[in-house]
């Protein structure tokens, strides 16, 4: 079983639509909490960083931590198609780079 | 313009022939480490870099060989390629082991027949 689960989608949505998206963890060890955002032949750029339970919103975007059931996500308001990408979520141990990904869930966004 | 400079972008290369992928930053960031990512599996990480002369091994190490000899390059080597090498690589950076963001290449798609 892999320590960060996430499904790949894809997930196709209408412009305007919520999106959410999910991973589930193993290790209950991990206390940061993170998602990227990866476009076609691009590296991933970081879009939220959390820092245990709870919740942190930008702009559109909103990250849950829910630690107890060892479960987070994020969550778009109002999609667009530029959000049309790959979403990776990552968690690690301690501050720092020592990161586990998840596989990524590739969301699609038609106008 | 804070960039991660991997070359080349795209490698076809046979079994057993040597290679190296380049990375370059001008962030002066402490922090490199080099990522594949396949299908499913999401990002694991291969080796990183705390600082010039300081590599570790990561998740994916075996078949995979890293120097630091100066704080803006880390280049990966492929001693001896092999099929299951084929896999898109990332570089990334960051400042230190704080909450800074990875800062990724744009990755270099290799591919061993």
């Amino acid at each position: 079983q892999k320590e960060v689960e996430q499904d790949p989608g894809p997930l196709s949505v209408p412009e305007g639509a919520i999106v959410s998206l999910n991973c589930t963890y193993s290790n209950s060890a991990f206390q940061y909490f993170m998602w990227y955002r990866q476009y076609s032949r691009k590296g991933p750029e970081l879009l939220m960083y959390t820092y245990s339970s709870g919740n942190k919103e930008d702009g559109r975007f909103t990250a849950q931590v829910d630690k107890s059931s060892k479960y987070i996500s994020l969550f778009i308001r109002d999609s667009q198609p530029s959000d049309s990408a790959t979403y990776l979520c990552a968690m690690s141990k301690n501050a720092g780079n020592m990161l586990t990904f998840g596989g990524g869930t590739r969301l699609m966004v038609k106008p | 313009e804070a960039q991660v400079t991997q070359n080349p972008r795209y490698l076809i290369t046979v079994t057993g022939k040597k290679l190296t992928v380049t990375c370059s930053q001008n962030m002066n960031h402490e922090y490199m480490s080099w990522y594949r990512q396949d299908p499913g599996l999401g990002l694991r990480q291969i080796y990183y870099s705390m600082n010039v002369e300081v590599t570790d091994k990561g998740d994916v190490p075996e078949g995979y060989k890293v120097s630091r000899k100066e704080k803006r390059n880390f280049p990966l080597i492929l001693e001896s390629p092999s099929p299951n090498q084929t896999s898109l690589y990332f570089c990334a950076t960051n400042r230190d082991r704080g909450d800074s963001p990875l800062h990724f290449g744009n990755g270099t798609r290799l591919t061993v027949t």
